[in-house]
């Protein structure tokens, strides 16, 4: 157990529609960051907040935004949602602002647009 | 021409053999992490590289930094060591962002 919950583990909708996915970070660890994990890309780095604050971001897409609450769980908000959005949706957290300490995963939200 | 390029993208060992799994990356890094995948998906964080070796068991992790290329290795290969092996580079020059190779799917037969 990395110590990092992710909601739903599966999510099952249709295009056009909007979903959150919810995961709480490792206690004691103040950065999450988003990734996606497609059959044909990949994973993929979405975005990464610090304390609450947005610190980097990569292949995010406009149709998708996150933010970090206080209490420092995060939450990935993906509207008008696209067949191609059908994916893995991994949270990471660690300690410190970078990629230099150790990461722990979450198990994944499945996302699957029919 | 991707910035993290893995080598195999699939290895059938049988128990017990010496595995490794290349890593080479185009870009400069700060650091370099290697992650398991198992089946189910769920990810686990392996080691985290910034120069030299790392070894945690059976594994053991190396990183050139001028030559960029990183290497993972297993020893006495087990069964439960079939997974995907996925590098991802902390690439400098953007910002300190994570850039992933395709992975790396081994099987070890029993």
């Amino acid at each position: 157990d990395s110590g990092v919950t992710q909601t739903p583990k599966h999510l099952i909708t249709a295009t056009g529609q909007r979903v959150t996915l919810r995961c709480s970070p490792r206690s004691g660890d103040l950065s999450v960051y988003w990734y996606q994990q497609s059959l044909d890309q990949g994973l993929q780095f979405l975005i990464q907040y610090y304390n609450g604050e947005e610190r980097a971001k990569g292949n995010i897409l406009e149709r998708f935004s996150a933010q970090q609450f206080p209490d420092l769980h995060s939450e990935l908000n993906l509207s008008s949602l696209e067949l191609g959005d059908s994916a893995l949706y991994f949270c990471a957290s660690s300690v410190g602002t970078g990629f230099t300490g150790e990461l722990f995963f979450g198990e994944g939200s499945r996302l699957t647009v029919l | 021409k991707n910035e993290v390029e893995q080598s195999p993208q699939n290895l059938t060992a049988q128990e017990g053999e010496f595995i490794t799994i290349n890593c080479s990356y185009s870009v400069g890094i700060s650091a370099l992490h290697w992650l398991q995948q198992h089946p189910g998906g769920g990810i686990v964080s392996l080691f985290m590289l910034s120069s030299g070796k790392k070894k945690h068991g059976r594994l053991i992790a190396t990183i050139n930094i001028q030559e960029k290329h990183s290497s993972l290795h297993i020893t006495a290969s087990h069964p439960r060591d079939s997974a995907v092996y996925i590098c991802a580079a902390v690439n400098m020059e953007y910002g300190n962002k994570l850039v992933f190779g395709a992975g790396t799917i081994l099987r070890v037969k029993s």
